[in-house]
């Protein structure tokens, strides 16, 4: 089974703290997402990656950043935190055309 | 870009009726349709998925079909069960990069 493992569950910050969302994937594939959910808007796609080193922006990047410097691992990063930040973040990863595996989610609380 | 909408937001049926959701897509070069069950305070799971070439597809108790020309895929769950009560996404995608989420239906099953 893929595994993909977001190793923050709930987090609770401080406005303005440097946050850092961490996600590893075990099935060696080239694409992953870090998604924003949030109630009655979906799923929002922030940053993806298809390749080490590689991102792209999604729909809202602002405020974000990521990194990829090895294959497995994918980092979100929020500069500095701010209150309409509080979320639900997934991140995922798939190969190819084929189909998108999500992590347990981080529940992340800016204060 | 892409633009998936999804109905109803809501859904309560007794157990053992039939439930069905609708999403409907803007993009016709769409050609992969995942469907993906979320549980409280967990990570999106696909459930089953649907390709372009393919107007019907079923696995158990659950079916989904693919309507290319008026551009909308539905969700079809038979004999309902109390444990299929969660949150269920439709999603779009092209290249496999970039996957197109619907809002979200919460889906109630009344024992």
């Amino acid at each position: 089974d893929v595994k993909v493992t977001q190793s923050s569950r709930y987090l609770v910050k401080r406005t303005g703290e440097k946050v850092f969302l961490e996600c590893v994937q075990d099935m060696d594939h080239e694409n992953m997402f870090w998604y924003r959910q949030d109630p009655g808007l979906g799923l929002r796609l922030i940053y993806f990656s298809y390749d080490v080193k590689m991102k792209e922006k999604g729909d809202i990047p602002e405020g974000y950043s990521v990194s990829r410097e090895k294959k497995e691992r994918f980092s979100l990063i929020l500069e500095s935190a701010s209150t309409n930040q509080t979320s639900m973040y997934l991140c995922a990863s798939g190969q190819g055309r084929n189909t998108i595996y999500f992590g347990e989610g981080s529940w992340l609380t800016v204060v | 870009g892409e633009n998936v909408e999804q109905h109803p937001s809501t859904l309560s049926v007794q157990e053992g009726d039939s439930a069905v959701i609708k999403c409907t897509y803007s993009d016709s070069a769409s050609n992969y349709f995942p469907w993906y069950k979320q549980e409280l305070g967990k990570g999106p799971q696909l459930i089953i998925d649907i390709r372009s070439n393919v107007g019907e597809k079923k696995d158990q108790r659950i079916a989904v079909t693919l309507n290319k020309t008026a551009k909308h895929f539905s969700l079809h769950i038979t004999e309902t069960q109390p444990e299929d009560s969660a949150v269920y996404f439709c999603a779009a995608s092209i290249t496999g990069n970039q996957f197109y989420f619907g809002t979200g239906t919460s889906l109630t099953v009344i024992p």
